[in-house]
């Protein structure tokens, strides 16, 4: 059974920096390209980053260029997000997500999400 | 505002259908088939419903179905059961490597 679980999230101050992981099982991570996404509190979903299973591609929304990182180690099946320089409108809960066969992003599997509240 | 427009809500009642619409552009919805659908319960993790446009992952009903015309894609759900009130978003890859979503519609089965 395919399994992303997230964990990191927490209260942050503006301004601050968070690291976010998902634990991935249930399938073979090293082949698989993974995103992560946010859902504001009451708002819809926003595509944040993306990354090939070899790290050979990574993407990111214009929101967060520059100020976040996506990362893994396929070793520990493990992805990554470090956030720096957080606003109040990074709050929300963060999603990572398999990439499914077909490819160009969609995905097939979520996580159950990390709330990250940036706030003072 | 999100990149690509659903109706905010849609309501039904059991046994009919209905019929969701997502409107893109030519980058994204209407210049590729790669257009997925996500039922979202309150708190919970998306689910995929339909993928590439009209293509049903293994263990999804047969009463969930997905077309495309032009830029704009829709998802349509026969047989409306009081269990498929959720709130669904479509999305979309976009050329520039990216991916977008709608801003969620709210299916009330009434």
């Amino acid at each position: 059974e395919v399994q992303l679980v997230e964990s990191g999230g927490g209260l942050v101050q503006p301004g601050g920096s968070l690291r976010l992981s998902c634990a991935a099982s249930g399938f073979t991570f090293s082949t698989s390209n993974m995103n992560w996404v946010r859902q504001a509190p009451g708002q819809g979903l926003e595509w944040v980053s993306y990354m090939t299973s070899t790290n050979s591609k990574i993407y990111y929304a214009d929101s967060v260029k520059g100020r976040f990182t996506i990362s893994r180690d396929n070793a520990k099946n493990s992805l990554y997000l470090q956030m720096n320089s957080l606003r109040a409108e990074d709050t929300a809960v963060y999603y990572c997500a398999r990439e499914g066969l077909s490819g160009h992003f969609g995905a097939d599997y979520w996580g159950q999400g990390t709330l990250v509240t940036v706030s003072s | 505002q999100s990149a690509l427009t659903q109706p905010a809500s849609v309501s039904g009642s059991p046994g009919q259908s209905i019929t969701i619409s997502c409107t893109g552009t030519s980058s994204d919805v209407g210049g590729y088939k790669y257009v997925s659908w996500y039922r979202q319960d309150p708190g919970k993790a998306p689910k995929l419903m339909i993928f590439d446009v009209s293509n049903r992952p293994s263990g999804v009903s047969d009463r969930f179905s997905g077309s495309k015309s032009g830029n704009t894609a829709s998802l349509t759900i026969s047989g409306l059961q009081a269990e498929d009130e959720a709130d669904y978003y479509c999305s979309s890859y976009r050329s520039g490597s990216t991916w977008v979503f709608g801003g969620g519609t709210k299916l009330t089965v009434v």
